[in-house]
């Protein structure tokens, strides 16, 4: 399987700054087949990003996503106070979708 | 389109979990598009479970294979889930999502709110 690791674990920042997160594959994942999702408590997953880098609908533009190989990244420009959350990378390869492990997105 | 999952709170230990999610504003049947479920553990990440085609092609996750059948409805607006034998490591939160193959790109676009189901020994 592979296995898709999400650094960091949390990342603590102020609304207005711009957020980072990392997501590494085990084996290099087709971009295609490469999603983001972000979580708030107690609701389901929404997606943000598919085919590694194109927004789903309604997802502002202050979301983006780049990355090919086994490396990919989810930049958010601009923090709003909405934003603050947990985000999952997703891949589907060999017939298996696998999730990271997520990172949570909190206010400092 | 909007997804709702359905059934029952409790399963004993080593009893039989049985899910549906219906789908309204639309049907499953679609080429684009398979029908999957997705578990969330307390506190723990997603696992994906596994999906379903109308035509009835699945694809299961490995680790689960052995206990999880995905089955569509032919009215075609439901499909369901059943995972046998269950242990306390099965209490989640159960999603259900449409899962997008469309384009040769593969996501998960439209989500349940899910449902909790907790294994009671």
């Amino acid at each position: 399987d592979i296995v898709l690791t999400q650094s960091p674990g949390t990342l603590s920042l102020s609304p207005g700054e711009r957020a980072t997160l990392s997501c590494r594959a085990s084996q290099s994942v087709s971009s295609s087949y490469f999603a983001w999702y972000q979580q708030k408590p107690g609701q389901a997953p929404r997606l943000l990003i598919y085919g590694a880098s194109s927004r789903a609908t309604g997802i502002p533009d202050r979301f983006s996503g780049s990355g090919s190989g086994t490396d990919f990244t989810l930049t958010i420009s601009r923090l709003e106070p909405e934003d603050f959350a947990v985000y999952y990378c997703q891949q589907y390869g060999r017939s298996l979708y696998t999730f990271g492990q997520g990172t949570k997105l909190e206010i400092k | 389109l909007q997804l709702q999952e359905s059934g029952p709170g409790l399963v004993k230990a080593s009893e039989t979990l049985s899910l549906t999610c219906t789908v309204s504003g639309g049907s499953i049947r679609s080429s684009d598009f398979y029908w999957g479920w997705i578990r969330q553990p307390p506190g723990k990440g997603l696992e994906w479970i596994g999906s379903i085609h109308y035509s009835g092609t699945t694809n299961y996750n490995p680790s689960l294979r052995s206990r999880v059948t995905v089955s569509a409805d032919t009215s075609m607006t439901q499909f369901s889930l059943m995972l046998s034998s269950v242990t306390a490591a099965d209490t989640a939160v159960y999603y259900c999502a449409r899962d997008s193959r469309v384009r040769y790109s593969y996501y998960m676009d439209v989500w349940g709110k899910g449902t909790t189901v907790t294994v009671s020994s």
